[in-house]
C-alpha cells in the first residue's frame, strides 16, 4: 500500500521569506512524486513531479522541490514567498511499478499555506 | 488546446437519488480517473479508466460505477446517494500507464451536495 503524510496543516510565512512545505511517502517500491497546488473551489493544478535522477527538481511559479530516498521525503520550497502563493498544497505519490498501481495517485491531507503581507 | 472539462459545476441532490457527473479529456488524453475530495481532506482515488474498461478501482462501494466512451470522455455514476457522498469530484486525465507520461491533469471538479 503507498501512502503520503503531510505533518502541517498549515504553514504561515512573512512575503520574501523562503517556504517550505513537508512531505513523506511510503510505497512498496520506487516512487514517482508530485506536488499540486488548489486555489478555492478550483481543482488541482500539476506544480513539478520527481521521476528519476536529479534530486532537485524545478516547477512551475519559482518551485521546486527535494527528493531524499534515504528519509523518504519530497518537500516542496520556494525561495521567496509571494502572496499569491497562498493556497492548498497537495503532495501525491504513484508507485513505480506499473502492474502494481498504474497511475494512481496517493494524496497526502493538505497544507494550508498562508502568505502575509 | 482546451483542459479538463467537466459538468456540471454544482449539483444538489436528495438521499436516494441517483447523479451522474461527466468529465471530457485534455486533448491527446486517454485515460481518466475519478477522486472524491471531502471538505478538509485530499482527493481519494475512485476508479480509472482506459479502453472503456475499468482499469483500477479504489476503495468505494459498487454504488459508484462509470463509463468511458470511444472519444475519451467519462461519466461518473452514484446510486442511492447518501449524506457522506456530498463532496468534490475530480476528474483528471492523463496518457496510459507505461507511455512515460506520469503527471495527470485534472478538472474544476463537480461540487456535490445531498440534503
Amino acid at each position: 500500500a503507498q501512502s503520503v503524510a503531510q505533518p502541517e496543516d498549515q504553514v504561515n510565512v512573512a512575503e520574501g521569506n523562503p517556504l517550505t512545505v513537508k512531505c513523506t511517502y511510503s510505497v512498496s517500491g520506487n516512487p514517482y512524486l508530485f506536488w499540486y497546488v488548489q486555489y478555492p473551489n478550483r481543482g488541482l493544478q500539476f506544480l513539478l513531479k520527481y521521476i528519476t535522477g536529479d534530486n532537485l527538481v524545478k516547477g512551475s511559479y519559482g518551485f521546486e522541490a527535494e527528493f531524499n530516498k534515504s528519509q523518504t521525503s519530497f518537500h516542496l520550497k520556494k525561495p521567496s514567498a509571494l502572496v499569491s502563493d497562498s493556497a492548498l498544497y497537495f503532495c501525491a505519490v504513484r508507485d513505480k511499478s506499473i502492474k502494481a498501481a498504474g497511475n494512481k495517485l496517493t494524496f497526502g491531507g493538505g497544507t494550508r499555506v498562508l502568505v502575509k503581507p | 488546446d482546451a483542459g479538463v472539462t467537466q459538468s456540471p459545476t454544482h449539483l444538489i441532490k436528495t438521499r436516494g437519488q441517483q447523479v451522474t457527473l461527466r468529465c471530457s479529456p485534455k486533448s491527446g488524453h486517454d485515460t481518466v480517473s475519478w477522486y472524491q475530495q471531502a471538505l478538509g481532506q485530499g482527493p481519494q482515488f475512485i476508479f480509472q479508466y482506459y479502453e472503456e474498461e475499468e482499469r483500477q478501482r479504489g476503495n468505494f462501494p459498487d454504488r459508484f460505477s462509470g463509463h468511458q466512451f470511444p472519444n475519451y470522455s467519462s461519466e461518473l455514476n452514484v446510486n442511492a446517494l447518501l449524506l457522506g457522498d456530498s463532496a468534490l469530484y475530480l476528474c483528471a486525465s492523463s496518457l496510459a500507464a507505461g507511455t512515460g507520461s506520469y503527471e495527470q491533469y485534472f478538472g474544476p471538479g463537480t461540487r456535490l451536495t445531498v440534503t
